[in-house]
C-alpha cells in the first residue's frame, strides 16, 4: 500500500526555466495539499485540491505558480520562470474524502534548487 | 485564523535527559494539534495528534504531549532522549476540514 509519492525527489533548474512537481496521493485519497518549506522556515500551505477542482489556493503566489489535479493522473505543481527564491522543499499531502487536517499523509518532498 | 509558536529554534539535551519541546497555538475554534518529526532530507512523519478526548496523547518512539486549553499549549515530551531522536520537530494546528498551520520548527540536538 504505497504512501504519497512525489517526484522528482530532487530537481535543479536554471533561472527562467519551468519546474513541474508531481504528487500521487495514497490509494483511496481524493484530496491533495501542497506545502512549501523554505530554509529555516516551517511548512507554508500553498493550495488544496480535489480532482478537477481547486478548493483553496490562498497560499499560492499570485504569479508563476499553478496547480492542478486532473481526473486521471497525479497532481502537478507548476512553477514558471523560476527564480532563486523558489528554491525550497515542496511537500504534498493527501487525505481521504471528508478527511481534512486530522488525516493527512505527507510525501517525502521534492527539493527544488534554482541556479 | 490559526497560528503556532514554537519556543526555541534549537534545543540541546544529553542522551538520557528529558526532552521538552514547547508549542503554543492560537485558534478561534476547537483545535486539532499535531507533532511531526523530520529527519534530514526526508518528509514529515506524524508523531502524535490530539483531536478530541483524552488530553494526554501518546505517540511513537516514546513521545507524548498534553493539550492544555487554558494555556493554549501542546508541549512535546520524552522522558529519556536517544541519539536517534536528533531531528527537527514541527508543531501544527488544524480544525475539522481545514488545512494545517505549522510552526517554524525546533531542531533537537542530542549529545552523548
Amino acid at each position: 500500500n504505497a504512501g504519497v509519492m512525489q517526484n522528482p525527489r530532487h530537481l535543479v533548474r536554471r533561472r527562467g526555466q519551468e519546474a513541474r512537481l508531481r504528487c500521487s496521493p495514497m490509494k483511496g485519497h481524493s484530496h491533495v495539499y501542497w506545502y512549501r518549506q523554505l530554509p529555516e522556515e516551517g511548512l507554508k500551505f500553498m493550495v488544496y485540491l480535489q480532482k478537477e477542482n481547486i478548493i483553496d489556493e490562498s497560499g499560492m503566489p499570485k504569479e508563476r505558480f499553478s496547480a492542478e489535479f486532473p481526473k486521471e493522473g497525479p497532481s502537478i505543481l507548476r512553477i514558471q520562470q523560476v527564480v532563486r527564491g523558489d528554491s525550497a522543499a515542496y511537500f504534498c499531502a493527501s487525505s481521504p474524502p471528508l478527511g481534512g487536517a486530522n488525516v493527512l499523509t505527507f510525501g517525502a518532498g521534492s527539493r527544488l534548487t534554482v541556479l | 485564523a490559526q497560528s503556532v509558536t514554537q519556543l526555541g529554534s534549537h534545543v540541546s539535551v544529553s542522551e538520557g535527559a528529558l526532552v521538552l519541546l514547547r508549542c503554543n497555538y492560537s485558534s478561534s475554534v476547537p483545535p486539532y494539534l499535531f507533532w511531526y518529526v523530520q529527519y534530514p532530507n526526508q518528509g514529515l512523519q506524524l508523531l502524535l495528534k490530539y483531536t478530541t478526548g483524552a488530553t494526554l496523547v501518546k505517540g511513537i518512539n516514546g513521545f507524548e504531549a498534553e493539550f492544555k486549553k487554558s494555556e493554549t499549549s501542546f508541549h512535546l515530551t520524552k522522558p529519556s532522549a536517544h541519539m536517534s531522536d536528533a531531528a527537527e520537530y514541527f508543531c501544527a494546528v488544524g480544525s475539522g476540514y481545514s488545512t494545517l498551520t505549522f510552526g517554524k520548527g525546533t531542531m533537537l540536538l542530542v549529545s552523548p
